[in-house]
């Protein structure tokens, strides 16, 4: 299994509900990644995290909020999202947090706040 | 910042080949990777640079220039299927914390 799975693929949630995004791999990389994408726009690094330990937080807002319940599972909790936080969400994973050996992107979830 | 710049958009025919450069800060550079993205998609690998030199994989080679701060990815043999941004991605490494950035992607459009 050489794949980074997210689900869910869409989501489309209003100002205040909760939700979860979930990213899973079974490469036994230790380490993992959120990125958010706007259209057009780079993606840019939210969190990292090195054998499930939060490395980087990159001063994104207290409604986004992950975890990694273990070395294959990825979360980004979600609440009270603002309708700019809509983008492409995209996790990644790699064999150790510095990347030596390339990074795997998962295919992200489009994320709609209404 | 780190500063990683490359042309918004370029055009060229079926067959073609095409440069897209890339100029990055050196402060703290770790190694450079060339990712294809289809809207709405994940990126995917096409190319890593840690040396200095040229790196060939079939219709796609890749060149760093670390003393420069500049790579580009050549395509060659241009397929309409090769329509897709193209980013360059640095990774960085400030405070032993390894970071790979992004620069704002090149849209390649492939004509007939």
């Amino acid at each position: 299994d050489t794949e980074v799975t997210q689900t869910p693929k869409h989501l489309v949630m209003g100002m205040t509900n909760k939700k979860s995004l979930k990213c899973e791999q079974h490469m036994g990389h230790r380490a993992m990644y959120w990125y958010k994408q706007k259209a057009k726009k780079p993606p840019e690094l939210m969190f990292v995290y090195s054998y499930e330990k939060l490395s980087i937080n990159e001063s994104v807002p207290s409604r986004f909020s992950p975890e990694c319940p273990n070395s294959s599972l990825l979360n980004l909790h979600l609440h009270a999202l603002q309708p700019e936080d809509s983008a492409l969400y995209l996790c990644a994973s790699s064999q150790e947090a510095s990347g030596l050996s390339g990074y795997t992107f998962g295919s992200g979830t489009r994320l709609t706040v209404v | 910042g780190q500063n990683i710049d490359q042309p918004t958009e370029m055009t060229a025919t079926e067959g073609a080949i095409v440069q897209i450069n890339c100029t990055y800060q050196t402060s703290g550079f770790n190694g450079l990777f060339w990712y294809q993205q289809h809207a709405g998609e994940a990126p995917t690998f096409l190319s890593y640079n840690v040396l200095d030199g040229l790196e060939e994989k079939g219709r796609f080679s890749s060149f760093l220039s670390r003393s420069k701060g500049y790579s580009y990815l050549l395509l060659k043999e241009l397929q309409m299927k090769d329509s897709a941004s193209y980013l360059c991605a640095v990774r960085f490494i400030r405070s032993n914390d390894y970071k790979l950035s992004f620069g704002a992607g090149t849209t390649v459009t492939v004509r007939a």
